[in-house]
């Protein structure tokens, strides 16, 4: 069965502080790892990987795949109270379909 | 550019009835894919349409069926619903770029 799993649940931090969340997927015919984040309703979209070892970045946020372990992690440098929110990643198969985690909750506490 | 738009925002229905969600894609985005969302199952992809036919399909049972029209919106049917249907449904639309997808606020669908 195709799966995704996320970890940590939650996460409760204080600004400046350095945060990373982790994701390992299963899924059959892979084609890509998505991270996005989701503060009230739509989720929008972080980054996509689809080569291992190369960092994806975009300001305090970065992303790495490996996919001999089939993990991904997103880290967040200097959190700032606007980072609070849950952070969804996907893997996406060749038919484009996407396979979601439950999503890591992170509270940045001024 | 107007984002993704769905309608209802919000809904309350009993066991039994049926219900109809509506998405309006992004302009030029010919692709519109739903989810369910629930806390313990987190995001679950029901299905894909592009140009008014349904590419992909995830692992949900008959009652959930969806279409597509020559305008790319697309609605979403949910037929004989059960306590376990509620949930906030997302659709997303994308273009060429499918892991782009840009999503809408929802419908949050309670089944009473």
């Amino acid at each position: 069965e195709d799966k995704v799993v996320q970890s940590p649940l939650s996460l409760v931090v204080h600004e400046g502080d350095t945060v990373t969340l982790n994701c390992s997927y299963e899924v059959t015919n892979f084609r890509s790892l998505l991270w996005y984040k989701q503060e009230k309703k739509a989720p929008t979209f972080l980054f996509m990987l689809t080569s291992s070892g190369i960092e994806k970045k975009s300001g305090r946020l970065s992303s790495i795949l490996d996919k001999k372990e089939l993990f991904s992690i997103l880290n967040i440098t200097a959190t700032q109270t606007g980072d609070s929110a849950v952070y969804l990643c996907a893997a996406q198969n060749t038919g484009n379909q996407f396979y979601f985690g439950t999503g890591t909750s992170l509270t940045v506490i001024p | 550019k107007a984002g993704v738009t769905q309608t209802p925002r919000y809904l309350i229905k009993t066991r039994g009835q049926q219900v109809t969600l509506s998405c309006s894609p992004i302009s030029g985005h010919r692709s519109v894919s739903w989810y369910q969302q629930t806390p313990g199952q987190g995001l679950q992809f029901l299905f894909e349409y592009f140009s008014e036919t349904q590419r992909n399909k995830g692992n949900f049972p008959g009652r959930f069926s969806g279409r597509q029209f020559s305008n790319s919106r697309s609605e979403m049917n949910v037929s004989t619903l059960e306590l376990g249907d509620s949930a906030l449904y997302l659709c997303a639309s994308s273009t060429d770029r499918p892991w782009e997808q840009y999503f809408g606020p929802g419908t949050r669908l309670t089944v009473t």
